[in-house]
């Protein structure tokens, strides 16, 4: 089976750096990716881990540890708007991925 | 471009009756997937095509959820008799084979009464 853990919920203030951590427990892992899901809308992609290390993109960077069964993902430099749920996922055979339960971030001014 | 195009975004409807949905993946892509998402069980895949081949559908329910995706551009998750446990957010997805980003629709919201 596969399993991923990640916090439930974060709350930080605007302009501050929040770090979201997942572990996962899975077979065939290939990657690992981040999603980004707004009240009311669909998961959109946000980044994506195959091998160790840091991916940047913009105020967005996410990390991934495949001995430790270990990724984060970091934001830096909150907004308002960033306020979500984020999602971490592990990517099986054929791009099947298995989501996290999601984390809720509230952005606070 | 467009994206992934599910209908209905939303439908309501009573205990018994057949519920379908549908899905129009991006062009090109390859690989289709249907999610459910609830506050209980979050997102969970139900089925994953490629190809227009089912390749893995453990996460179908029970016997009253069926999808078929009859060529590349179309696929339908129905359900029958549906429940009120059904009621959720239904996402189609789409990938190509080469790429490592799945695209959501904007989902199918029912609410079974």
């Amino acid at each position: 089976g596969q399993s991923l853990e990640q916090p439930s919920e974060v709350t930080a203030v605007e302009g501050a750096i929040v770090q979201i951590n997942c572990t996962y427990q899975t077979s065939g892992f290939y990657g690992l990716s981040w999603y980004q899901q707004h009240d009311g809308g669909a998961p959109t992609f946000l980044s994506y881990n195959a091998l160790d290390g840091l991916e940047e993109t913009g105020r967005f960077s996410s990390f991934l540890s495949r001995s430790d069964s270990y990724g984060y993902l970091l934001l830096q430099e909150l907004q308002m708007k960033d306020s979500a749920s984020y999602f971490c996922a592990v990517r099986n055979a054929g791009n099947m991925l298995t989501f996290g339960g999601g984390t809720r971030l509230m952005v606070k001014p | 471009d467009a994206g992934v195009i599910q209908s209905p975004r939303h439908e309501v409807t009573e205990m018994g009756q057949e519920v379908t949905l549908r899905c129009k993946p991006i062009s090109g892509h390859n690989s289709l997937f249907w999610y459910r998402q609830t506050m209980m069980r979050g997102l969970e895949l139900l089925i994953y095509f490629n190809n227009n081949v089912p390749i893995d559908d453990s996460g179908m329910p029970e016997d009253r959820f069926s999808a078929k995706m009859p060529n590349a551009s179309f696929s339908t998750l129905k359900i029958q008799p549906s429940e009120p446990r059904d009621s959720a957010v239904y996402f189609c997805a789409s990938s190509s084979n080469t790429g490592n980003t799945i695209y959501f629709g904007e989902g199918s919201w029912l609410t079974v009464v």
